[in-house]
């Protein structure tokens, strides 16, 4: 059974730095593309990035590119979003999220969310 | 603004039919075969429950199906249940240099 289980809640306060995790379990790590996806309170879904463990070949979404960094370890089948300097505009759902082999853009496997508040 | 178009809100009676549309362009909805639907209960994650048009997941009723006509797609719910009651959002692929757009969003209320 493909699981992928997030790091827990997290507050900050703007300025701060805040890395977050994804842990794949039930399948191919290495092997397949995982991503992020934010929903902002109330709002709808956007991809943020994705990668490809294997080679670490990563892309980025336009909106995000510069803005966090993508990362994966996979010796510990573990997936990465991470922010240098955390904004109030950053306050939202993050999940990662595994598609469908060979279609990019449909998600077959969501985490359960990661819910970062950024508050000064 | 998102970059496909969805209603605001969509509603039926239980056991009746609604289908809620997602509107895009010839550069996403319209050039692929490859338009996903979510659906998403209260702070739950979301669920796919349909891609690449009308194929459905394993697991996913045949209540929901979908369909695609230009640059227009649907996800049609059929035989209306209480627990059909969530928000939907459509994606599509949007070319080798785009991860893929979502809409904005429907929130099916079943009466």
């Amino acid at each position: 059974e493909v699981q992928l289980v997030q790091s827990g809640a997290e507050v900050k306060k703007p300025g701060e730095s805040l890395k977050i995790s994804c842990k794949g379990s039930g399948y191919s790590f290495a092997n397949d593309w995982i991503g992020w996806v934010r929903q902002m309170p109330g709002k709808g879904l956007e991809w943020m990035g994705i990668i490809y463990p294997s080679d670490s070949d990563t892309r980025y979404s336009p909106s995000f590119q510069g803005q966090v960094t993508i990362s994966a370890d996979k010796s510990i089948s573990t997936a990465y979003l991470q922010w240098s300097s955390l904004k109030a505009s950053d306050t939202a759902m993050y999940y990662c999220a595994r598609p469908i082999r060979g279609l990019v853009s449909s998600i077959e496997f969501w985490g359960q969310g990661t819910l970062v508040t950024v508050s000064s | 603004q998102s970059a496909l178009t969805q209603p605001p809100s969509a509603s039926g009676s239980p056991g009746q039919s609604v289908t809620i549309s997602c509107t895009g362009t010839s550069s996403d909805v319209g050039g692929y075969n490859s338009v996903s639907w979510y659906q998403q209960h209260p702070g739950k994650a979301p669920k796919l429950m349909i891609y690449e048009v009308s194929k459905r997941p394993s697991g996913v009723p045949d209540r929901f199906s979908g369909s695609k006509s230009g640059n227009t797609a649907s996800l049609t719910v059929s035989g209306l249940q209480a627990e059909d009651e969530a928000d939907y959002y459509c994606s599509s692929y949007a070319g080798s240099n785009n991860l893929g757009v979502f809409g904005g969003g429907t929130k099916l209320t079943v009466l």
